[in-house]
C-alpha cells in the first residue's frame, strides 16, 4: 500500500522566516495530495492541495510544489507568524480504487518563536 | 463552507458501556464519510469508509461489531464504540467528502473519549 514520509517530525523558526515540509510517497498512482494544519485539541484543516496534473500551488503565504518523477511534494510558509505554529500533516491518495482514502504522513509540529 | 462538525465533542464514559458520536456535513451533502482515530502525538488512522446507505469498510484490524457505523442520510453518519474499555480511549476524528470533489475531504472538530 501506500507509504508516505514527512520530514522533520519537529520545525522551529523565527517569526518571518520561511518554513519547509517534506514528503515522499511510495504510490506511483498517487494523484491528490492536500495538507493539514492541525492545532491542539482540534480536528485537521485543510490548507492547501494540489493534484497530480500540476507541479506547483500557492495560496498567499502558502504554496505547494509537486515533483511526480521523485514522487515527493513540499509545504513552504513564508513570513512565518506565531499563529501558524501547529502540527502540520502530509497526505496522498490514489483516488477511487482505494475509496479516496488519504495516507497520512507523521506529521510535523511547527514552532514559530516571536 | 465545506464545514462539519461532530457531537459530542468530549465524552466520559464507564468500562462496558456504549458510546455515539455523531458526525454531520452542516452545508454540503457528504456521499462518503470517514472515521479515525488519533491517539497523543500521532498521526490519524482510518477506521472505516461509509457511503450514504451502504455498509461501512473497514480498515484491517478494526473489529468492525465494536465500532458500529451507521450512515444513514447525506449529512450523518454515527459511530457508535459498543462495550467500551480503557484502550479505546482516544480522539475520534470524521470527516466527509462530496461526490463532486470526492478526493477532498473537510474534518469535523474530533471527540475526545475517554473510558474510565
Amino acid at each position: 500500500g501506500e507509504n508516505v514520509e514527512q520530514h522533520p517530525s519537529t520545525l522551529s523558526v523565527q517569526e518571518g522566516d520561511s518554513a519547509v515540509i517534506k514528503c515522499t510517497y511510495s504510490d506511483s498512482a498517487s494523484n491528490y495530495f492536500p495538507w493539514y494544519k492541525q492545532e491542539l485539541g482540534k480536528g485537521p484543516q485543510l490548507i492547501i492541495d494540489i493534484r497530480s496534473n500540476v507541479g506547483e500551488k500557492k495560496d498567499q503565504r502558502i504554496a505547494v510544489t509537486l515533483n511526480k518523477t521523485a514522487k515527493h511534494f513540499s509545504l513552504h510558509i513564508t513570513e512565518t507568524q506565531p499563529e501558524d505554529s501547529a502540527v502540520y500533516f502530509c497526505a496522498a491518495s490514489i483516488g477511487l480504487n482505494s475509496g479516496y482514502a488519504l495516507n497520512f504522513g507523521k506529521g510535523t509540529s511547527l514552532l514559530v518563536t516571536p | 463552507g465545506a464545514v462539519v462538525s461532530q457531537h459530542p465533542s468530549r465524552v466520559i464514559c464507564k468500562s462496558g458501556t456504549s458510546v455515539k458520536i455523531e458526525c454531520r456535513s452542516l452545508d454540503f451533502q457528504a456521499t462518503t464519510m470517514f472515521w479515525y482515530r488519533q491517539f497523543p502525538k500521532q498521526s490519524l488512522m482510518l477506521m472505516a469508509t461509509s457511503n450514504e446507505g451502504s455498509k461501512a469498510t473497514y480498515e484491517q484490524g478494526v473489529e468492525k461489531d465494536k465500532f458500529l457505523i451507521n450512515h444513514a442520510s447525506l449529512t450523518l453518519s454515527t459511530l457508535t464504540v459498543t462495550s467500551a474499555h480503557p484502550e479505546d480511549s482516544s480522539f475520534y476524528i470524521c470527516s466527509a467528502s462530496t461526490s463532486g470533489r470526492s478526493d477532498t475531504q473537510y474534518f469535523g472538530p474530533g471527540t475526545r473519549l475517554t473510558v474510565l
